[in-house]
């Protein structure tokens, strides 16, 4: 079985501008988490999606968002970026438990830097 | 809010010895624990994982954690660490209290030495 695939892999941006980043789960998974890492804060989570709504969300700003599509495929939208959104943005999917309880399969993640 | 310690930042053995990487949690009502791995160059990989029943959870590659409750502590162990174990590892706990979102420990790097 294939695994976790996020695109872009590498990505840099100006400041202001809007990023999306993408990720396949791996097939059958119905459960979508991102997660932001950097070395000041470490990995937080950013939200989790399951049958294309919202299940469970981070204390992150409005400015991250996300979707999921029926093929429970996911996007991840960073608007007005800023300098501290530098990050490796992490995808999990999992078959659909939850968070809490789920063994997630993490993509190789999205380098983001913010210029 | 929850929050997770990792003590250890930096931990370096030489092979076959003993390995005890620390993880306390602040939250003490109900809590899913987890130790994920992060081998050089690959994704970051769950090692085990404990809900409920017996304390001492093992995991792959002879990896175990013991949850007691008293202390806060989900301690990963291993009794003979090998070259292959250098990774970075990270404690993450789910808990009511934080609505089951899961929060991570800052993570330990392990080096080990052949």
């Amino acid at each position: 079985k294939a695994g976790v695939t996020q695109t872009p892999r590498y990505l840099i941006k100006t400041r202001g501008q809007q990023v999306t980043l993408s990720c396949s789960p791996i097939s059958g998974h119905r459960s979508v988490s991102w997660y932001q890492q950097t070395p000041g804060q470490g990995l937080q989570f950013l939200f989790e999606y399951f049958s294309e709504t919202q299940r469970n969300k981070g204390n992150f700003p409005g400015r991250f968002s996300g979707r999921q599509f029926s093929n429970s495929r996911s996007e991840m939208n960073v608007s007005t970026l800023e300098l501290g959104d530098s990050a490796l943005y992490l995808c999990a999917s999992s078959l659909g438990g939850g968070v809490s309880t789920d063994t997630q399969y993490f993509g190789p993640g999205t380098r983001l830097t913010v210029l | 809010a929850q929050s997770v310690s990792q003590h250890n930042h930096h931990v370096i053995l030489s092979e076959a010895a003993s390995l005890e990487l620390g993880c306390n949690y602040s939250y003490g009502g109900t809590v899913n624990l987890f130790w994920y791995v992060q081998y050089p160059g690959q994704h970051l990989q769950l090692l085990l994982k404990y809900f409920s029943g017996d304390p001492l959870v093992k995991g792959i590659k002879g990896f175990e954690a013991e949850f007691i409750k008293s202390k806060f502590s989900f301690n990963l162990r291993k009794p003979s660490v090998q070259w292959s174990d250098t990774a970075e590892y990270f404690c993450a706990v789910s808990s009511s209290g934080g609505s089951y979102i899961p929060t991570f420990g800052r993570g330990t790097s392990l080096i080990v030495h052949p």
